[in-house]
Order: C-alpha cells, then structure tokens, then sequence
C-alpha cells in the first residue's frame, strides 16, 4: 500500500539548474497538486490538477511546472533554480469519490538551492 | 480567498492534562471542511481530525477533539490526556467543498509536552 511516493527525498541544486520533482499515486485518485512549506509558514500551494491532462496554478506558481499526462504522475518541474526555491515540498492527492475527502500527502523532498 | 489564522506559534502542556489549539479562519462559503493536521519532526503531514461545515456536531477521534463555532469562524483543537508523542506542529487547515484539492493553511502551532 504505497500511497503517495515522491522521489527524491534530499536534492541539493547549484543556482540555475534545473530539475524535476517525481510523485506517484497508486489509489486512482483524480487530485494531485504540490505543496511547498518554508520556516514558519504552513504550506502554499504551488500548481494541483484535476485530472489527467488538467491542471491550474495555486498560490506560489512562479518558477515552476507541471504536467498530468497520467492519473497516477503529477511531475513538478524547477525550470532554474532559485535560492529562494529552498523549501520542503509535499506531493498530495485526494479522490472526491470516497466520504471525507481525506487529502493523502507524501512524505516530501527537502530541497536545498545553493 | 480563504485565510487561515492561528494566532498561538507555540503551546506547552504537561502529560496527562488537556491543551486548546486555536483556528480561526476567513471565507464567504457556506459549505467547506476543516482539518486538523499533526507535522511531527519526521515532516509528516498527519490527519489529526476533519470537520464538515454542515455538520453541527463536533468531531472526535479519540483524545482529540474540536470546537467548531460557524458563526464565530473558530475551529479549535483540544488534546485531552496529552503523551510525549503529542509533541508536533499542528496546522489547521480549510478546504472548500467540491472540486479541486486547494487546501489553505494557517501558520502552525508548536506544541510541546513536558514530562
């Protein structure tokens, strides 16, 4: 019982690189959106989807990307790093076809821009 | 848009006895969930507790429970019989009802146990 897997867990990137953080979901689950949590804030949203195929910007969308080309895959890309991309970012996905509409987040990947 | 506060950074209680966590929060929706959710050391996001805006009746789970005032805005955790294990930031959350997955967060409050 997977749930939701991101991939990696500790990244260090040089200012301007790029990168793609990896999350998976095995519970066919039509929500997936990413979360990035800096000191003393509690998480923003940065882009969520729909569906496949289907997604939209959320608070703090600003230097990166996304695509849904599977329910199962919500990538986020880092298109050049920035220092200020330091953070923790959480995957989560969710279904609206259970009661309670519990939000299932990843265990999160540690980013650190240098 | 929504807003989350949670104007208590950081909490203490002693084993054994009960602790408030407060919420409140901002929206002209009448139909939303509520959440509360336990981040201990390891980053974590755990569901503590939910919280159906149509719902009068406030929710429990277990030790946990909430004081969830509509009117007032006001989402409230409290933590009876607190243990050691009970030590995390705790977030308190809101989701509008239906569609997407857009949670929006309060700020955190640190609690800790002392034994």
């Amino acid at each position: 019982n997977a749930g939701v897997t991101q991939t990696p867990k500790f990244q260090v990137l040089k200012t301007g690189q790029s990168m793609t953080l990896q999350c998976a979901q095995d519970m066919n689950h039509e929500y997936m959106s990413w979360y990035r949590q800096d000191p003393g804030m509690g998480l923003r949203l940065i882009h969520y989807s729909v569906g496949a195929g289907i997604t939209d910007q959320g608070e703090v969308p600003n230097g990166y990307n996304v695509s849904r080309s599977t329910t199962e895959d919500f990538p986020l890309r880092l298109l050049s790093a920035a220092p200020s991309q330091t953070s923790v970012y959480f995957c989560a996905s969710s279904t609206e076809r259970s009661s309670g509409n519990t939000i299932y987040f990843g265990e999160g990947s540690w980013l650190t821009v240098v | 848009a929504q807003t989350v506060t949670q104007s208590q950074p950081e909490m203490s209680v002693q084993e054994a006895e009960t602790v408030t966590l407060s919420c409140t929060y901002d929206t002209s929706e009448s139909d939303y969930y509520l959440f509360w959710y336990k981040q201990p050391p390891s980053r974590q996001m755990i569901l503590v507790i939910r919280q159906e805006a149509y719902k009068q009746q406030n929710a429990t789970e277990n030790r946990f429970s909430v004081n969830f005032q509509k009117a007032a805005k006001s989402f409230s955790l409290k933590i009876s019989d607190s243990q050691l294990g009970d030590a995390a930031m705790y977030f308190c959350a809101y989701r509008s009802w239906g569609g997407s997955e857009k949670l929006v967060f309060g700020k955190g409050t640190k609690l800790t146990v002392n034994p």
